[in-house]
């Protein structure tokens, strides 16, 4: 079993929908959790940062901890064509900070 | 010019060349990191650089051999390669080690013939 799995899509929706991508994990030692944003031909971008369980809003984007479950969340609201690109997941122990990544869904927002 | 400048950003080599890839940060980081992605594979951590000692190196084949001059300066040279080694090498940096939140170049697209 992989240490962290993510649904690589690709994902397409249409404008203004909202949007749930997830990560769920085997490892209970991960406390930090973490969503990239990669646009084609670039390199990742830090989107959203969670320590621990719980939930963080910026903006449009909710990024949710359950690790009760081992399950993370991204939830995208009103999404725009400028979200198209591929979401990955990276998560890391307290004790041992090497992030382990999901594969990254590829995500597609259709005007 | 701030955040992560990778160069090339795109490079063909034969198996038998030898060619180097640069990445400088601008942002003041102690931490230092070449990955490689490839299609269909998570992210693989390659290479970390604290504080410009080589901290960790996951099982990397000799073929490929980082260099950390400063804390602002990532090298990797690379020699004999394979075609399978074709992949977006990605650098990134972080404030240190132990800080998780690390910012990344735009990547060296690396094909091998």
């Amino acid at each position: 079993q992989k240490e962290v799995e993510q649904d690589p899509g690709p994902l397409s929706v249409p404008e203004g929908a909202i949007v749930s991508l997830n990560c769920t994990y085997s490892n209970s030692a991960f406390q930090y959790f973490m969503w990239y944003r990669q646009y084609s031909r670039k390199g990742p971008e830090l989107l959203m940062y969670t320590y621990s369980s719980g939930n963080k809003e910026d903006g449009r984007f909710t990024a949710q901890v359950d690790k009760s479950s081992k399950y993370i969340s991204l939830f995208i609201r009103d999404s725009q064509p400028s979200d198209s690109a591929t979401y990955l997941c990276a998560m890391c122990a307290g004790n041992n900070r090497k992030l382990i990544w999901g594969l990254g869904t590829s995500l597609a927002v259709n005007p | 010019e701030t955040g992560v400048t990778q160069t090339p950003r795109h490079l063909v080599m034969g198996m038998t060349n030898k060619k180097s890839l640069k990445c400088e940060q601008h942002l003041g980081h102690n931490a230092m990191y070449w990955y490689k992605q490839s299609a269909k594979k998570p992210l693989e951590l390659m290479f970390v650089y604290n504080f410009k000692e080589q901290t960790e190196n996951n099982s990397v084949p000799s073929r490929f051999s980082p260099e950390c001059p400063n804390s602002s300066h990532l090298f990797l040279h690379l020699h004999t390669l394979q075609p399978e080694d074709s992949a977006l090498y990605l650098c990134a940096s972080s404030q240190d080690k132990a800080n998780t939140e690390a910012f990344f170049g735009q990547g060296t697209r690396l094909t091998v013939v």
